[in-house]
């Protein structure tokens, strides 16, 4: 069971808003910066937002991410098909000085 | 360009022990803190290890402590994962990432697999 706390599974259409959630605690989100990965079976995962809600570099702003208290959410607007994939947040915890992985939301585009 | 390129997986039995290399290019190597994560088959990721820039600065996960050990050869821009005493849970790809600047890790490698089992 993860510490940074994930939805298993979100769906939307092409074209559709859609939001994942991560939610974590005082030691980890609460005092530190989160970062979303995307994860693509048989690749290797790709950082898609980090410090909240800063773009890498070649990365569309059609994903977004914000911060509150101890919990984030990743937003991917304009839903395509290559989004269906797994998304992951994390965050250091500094009580248990570690870096956290949610347990993985699996995005499904209908 | 950037690149990670992890060797050394494989299959070994319960209780064996495993060095994962991880050779870097492409970046200036001193400036960054490594990691690795794995996942496992059918399972999210995990983070298993971190080493800094400044060699003193390392941490595990509590599931690996006392098991693994992650080390770095600056001269040759390469980190090492000891990993001893080996369990089936441990059977997962490992890859090497760098971390760009507060645990936000920007590139990765494709990934070694290890698979513990008798």
């Amino acid at each position: 069971q993860s510490v940074l706390t994930q939805p298993p599974s979100a769906s939307g259409t092409p074209g559709q808003r859609v939001t994942i959630s991560c939610s974590g605690s005082n030691s980890n989100i609460g005092r530190n910066t989160v970062n979303w990965y995307q994860h693509l079976p048989g690749t290797a995962p790709k950082l898609v937002i980090y410090s909240n809600n800063q773009w890498p570099s070649g990365v569309p702003d059609r994903f977004s991410g914000s911060k509150s208290g101890t919990s984030a959410s990743l937003a991917i607007s304009g839903l395509q098909s290559e989004d269906e994939a797994d998304y992951y947040c994390a965050s250091w915890d500094d009580s248990l000085n570690v870096v956290l992985f949610g347990g993985g939301t699996k995005l499904s585009v209908l | 360009e950037v690149q990670l390129v992890e060797s050394g997986g494989g299959l070994v039995k319960p209780g064996e022990s495993l060095r994962l290399s991880c050779a870097a290019s492409g970046f200036t190597f001193t400036s960054h803190t490594i990691n690795w994560v794995r996942q496992a088959p059918g399972k999210g990721l995990e983070w298993v290890a971190f080493i800094g820039s400044i060699y003193s600065h390392i941490s595990y996960a509590d599931s690996v402590k006392g098991r693994f050990t992650i080390s770095r050869d600056n001269a040759k821009n390469s980190v090492y994962l000891q990993m001893t005493y080996l369990r089936a849970e441990d059977t997962a790809v490992y890859y090497c990432v760098r971390d760009r600047a507060s645990v936000s890790f920007d590139y990765w490698g494709q990934g070694t697999l290890v698979t513990v089992s008798s």
